[in-house]
């Protein structure tokens, strides 16, 4: 079975712009959460879906959304971009969600803010 | 607020040598887990602990939790080039969260 995927692998954008980053999770899995991993620190969580339901949200703007398809898939969306959103945006999947369950990451989208 | 400390922020050691990385939270917790990141790759979980002085081994690698369950250890034998890369803690908050990372370099 694929683990997970995350497309595209690297991305540049201007400030003011919009960014869309998509996650397919394991087969199976059906919670994704996302984070933004800025050089040199941890990855700081921003969503968690479960079920097509939002169940955690981490503490950035409204600039950031996300959905769960039907399929588990999901989407990050970044609007009005600003040069500190330059990170590695990783997507994790979980079985069901808990916080006590193994996440398996993807490999990430490198997203430059220019 | 939960408050979690990650200690060492780097580390350099000589092949051979031993490593230890700590994780220091202000409150009590139900679960954490480790994970490692190599250079230019993405979080790779390997160990969780639950119970309260859980010890647990892989290989070279040595696990603990505290007996208070506010702290957490990773402690690596005769470390070699492979264990290159930054190593994570997530406890668990009812949240997903994760610390600062020690970043390990070894020389050969």
């Amino acid at each position: 079975d694929a683990g997970v995927t995350q497309s595209p692998t690297h991305l540049i954008k201007t400030r003011g712009q919009q960014v869309t980053l998509r996650c397919s999770p394991i087969s199976g899995h059906k919670s994704v959460s996302w984070y933004q991993q800025v050089l040199g620190q941890g990855p700081q969580f921003i969503f968690q879906y479960y079920e097509k339901e939002e169940r955690g949200r981490g503490n950035f703007p409204d600039r950031f959304s996300a959905r769960q398809f039907p399929n588990y898939s999901s989407e990050l969306n970044v609007n009005a971009l600003l040069l500190g959103d330059s990170a590695l945006y990783l997507c994790a999947s979980t079985y069901s969600g808990g916080a006590p369950d193994t996440q398996y990451f993807g490999p990430g989208t490198r997203l430059t803010v220019l | 607020g939960q408050q979690v400390m990650q200690i060492p922020q780097y580390q350099h050691v000589q092949e051979g040598e031993d490593f230890t990385t700590y994780c220091n939270s202000s409150t009590t917790l139900s679960n954490i887990q480790w994970y490692k990141q190599r250079p230019g790759g993405h979080p790779v979980f390997l160990i969780q602990l639950v119970k309260s002085g859980e010890v647990k081994k892989q290989k070279r690698l040595t696990f603990q939790f505290g007996e208070a369950k506010k702290n957490s250890s990773l402690h690596i034998t005769a470390t070699q080039t492979t264990d290159v890369g930054t190593y994570f803690c997530a406890p668990n908050f009812n949240k997903f969260y994760f610390g600062s990372g020690t970043k390990l370099n070894v020389k050969p």
